[in-house]
């Protein structure tokens, strides 16, 4: 099961700061949130996770609500290249748990206007 | 340059005929993954692979099969007995097994007829 909640769908404007939420309000102590995205017919890559503390790097931020039940991932200045399907995940850090695999659910499709 | 490479990008057999998709990558990643992915859905997770001859089913492992005899590459072989075989195939390898991000190969469309 994903335990996740995302929009199917946005749209955000070039240039743009892309802000895609998702909630995951049954999310334990020791889960993590992950991004994904797929651009249509390729492999999913990945764009950044965090526990509880926001994250940034070279290609998004992540921002962590201080109960942990939603987070939202942002884009700064989007491009056409960013049109994608965007997935949220929630990941056990035990592999008894499962932490061996990724779960994706339905994710938000993310397109990018000129 | 870095990366996963799964080769063909698209491949097509018969039913009742064995295929093997090759999965390589030059990241000195411990851990290799296969999943599958149909029209609309997520991933799901067939063999992964902990370290070089060892191997652990995932969630669909039936009628596929996986070898890890070097380091680098992790085939996975599409079976006859695999009923529905018409899928997109992702090869991913991390760090290793566990709370570590995943890298994905550009994937294999498999169709048979």
């Amino acid at each position: 099961d994903a335990k996740t909640t995302q929009p199917p769908s946005m749209d955000c404007a070039e240039g743009r700061a892309a802000n895609l939420p998702c909630n995951h309000s049954t999310i334990s102590g020791n889960e993590y949130v992950y991004w994904y995205r797929q651009i249509h017919s390729q492999g999913p890559q990945y764009i950044i996770h965090g526990l509880k503390n926001n994250e940034t790097n070279e290609m998004a931020s992540l921002i962590i609500t201080e109960d942990r039940k939603s987070s939202t991932l942002i884009l700064p200045h989007a491009t056409l290249r960013d049109t994608a399907v965007y997935y949220c995940i929630v990941r056990v850090a035990s592999l008894i748990q499962g932490a061996q695999k990724l779960v994706f659910g339905q994710g938000t499709r993310l397109t990018i206007n000129p | 340059d870095g990366g996963i490479t799964q080769s063909p990008k698209y491949l097509f057999r018969k039913e009742g005929q064995n295929v093997t998709l090759s999965c390589e990558q030059n990241l000195n990643h411990d851990a290799m993954y296969w999943y599958r992915q149909d029209p609309g859905q997520g991933l799901r997770l067939i063999y992964y692979s902990q370290i070089v001859n060892d191997f652990q089913k995932g969630d669909i492992a039936e009628g596929y099969s996986v070898s890890r005899e070097k380091k680098e590459s992790f085939p996975l072989t599409v079976t006859s007995a695999q009923k529905n075989p018409t899928a997109f195939y992702l090869c991913a390898s991390s760090m290793a097994l566990g709370n570590y991000e995943q890298y994905f190969g550009p994937g294999t469309r498999l169709t048979v007829t």
